[in-house]
């Protein structure tokens, strides 16, 4: 039982660069996340997904876009990737909105 | 939306003192109040959470309080140790449709001295 798995765990982009993160959860969860995470502002929620097929804005969704076509997998996508989206990015699941979020070990991305 | 403020940003504390982190919310409907420990480089893990229905939380050496009149609520460390130091985030969420998002602190990032 893997848990909750981010790919790739670090990238560099130019800018203007499009690419996928992926991450997967072999725990049956419905509901999954994708945060960054910036120096001193925590966690911030970019989209999230509440079940195979649907997707939903968070706090910071511009510039990213996500898809859940398998209940396991939940994708981020940069189309354009810019300097300020350089972050820790970090996706979450959990069994349902009762049940404590599980995190994985986070996506370091750097766009020059 | 959701607003949430911790304090204090950073804490340093002697090996064997307690610690107090603190937090503040906004929504009074918020219902929910898990706190994470997060390692440098690890991903956040959950040591601790409540529900609006108790005031007080304990496991071992961490406590959790919640003043819901007041909309703060706490995280206490007890016989702190080297081990304790990492940046802890409390959170904030609320049951309804919107897949019951967890709103962050910006975190305090705790020093225990030995």
């Amino acid at each position: 039982n893997a848990g909750v798995t981010q790919t790739p765990k670090f990238r560099v982009l130019k800018t203007g660069q499009s690419m996928t993160l992926l991450c997967a959860q072999d725990m049956n969860h419905e509901y999954m996340y994708w945060y960054r995470q910036d120096p001193g502002m925590g966690l911030r929620l970019i989209h999230y997904s509440v079940g195979e097929g649907t997707t939903a804005k968070g706090e910071v969704p511009d510039g990213y876009n996500v898809s859940r076509l398998k209940k396991q997998n939940f994708l981020l996508g940069l189309e354009s990737a810019a300097p300020s989206q350089t972050s820790v990015y970090f996706c979450a699941s959990r069994p349902s909105p009762k049940q404590p979020q599980h995190f994985g070990d986070g996506t370091r991305l750097s766009i020059l | 939306g959701e607003n949430v403020e911790q304090h204090p940003s950073t804490l340093s504390v002697q090996e064997g003192d307690s610690a107090v982190i603190k937090c503040t919310y906004s929504d009074s409907a918020s219902n929910y109040f898990p706190w994470y420990k997060q390692e440098l480089g690890k991903r956040p893990q959950l040591i601790i959470d409540i529900r609006s229905n108790v005031g007080e939380k304990k496991d071992q050496r961490i406590a959790v309080t919640l003043n819901k009149t007041a909309k703060h609520f706490s995280l206490h460390i007890t016989e702190t140790q080297p081990e304790d130091s990492a940046v802890y985030f409390c959170a904030a969420s609320k049951n309804n449709n919107a897949g019951n998002m967890l709103t962050f602190g910006g975190g305090t990032r705790l020093m225990v001295k030995p």
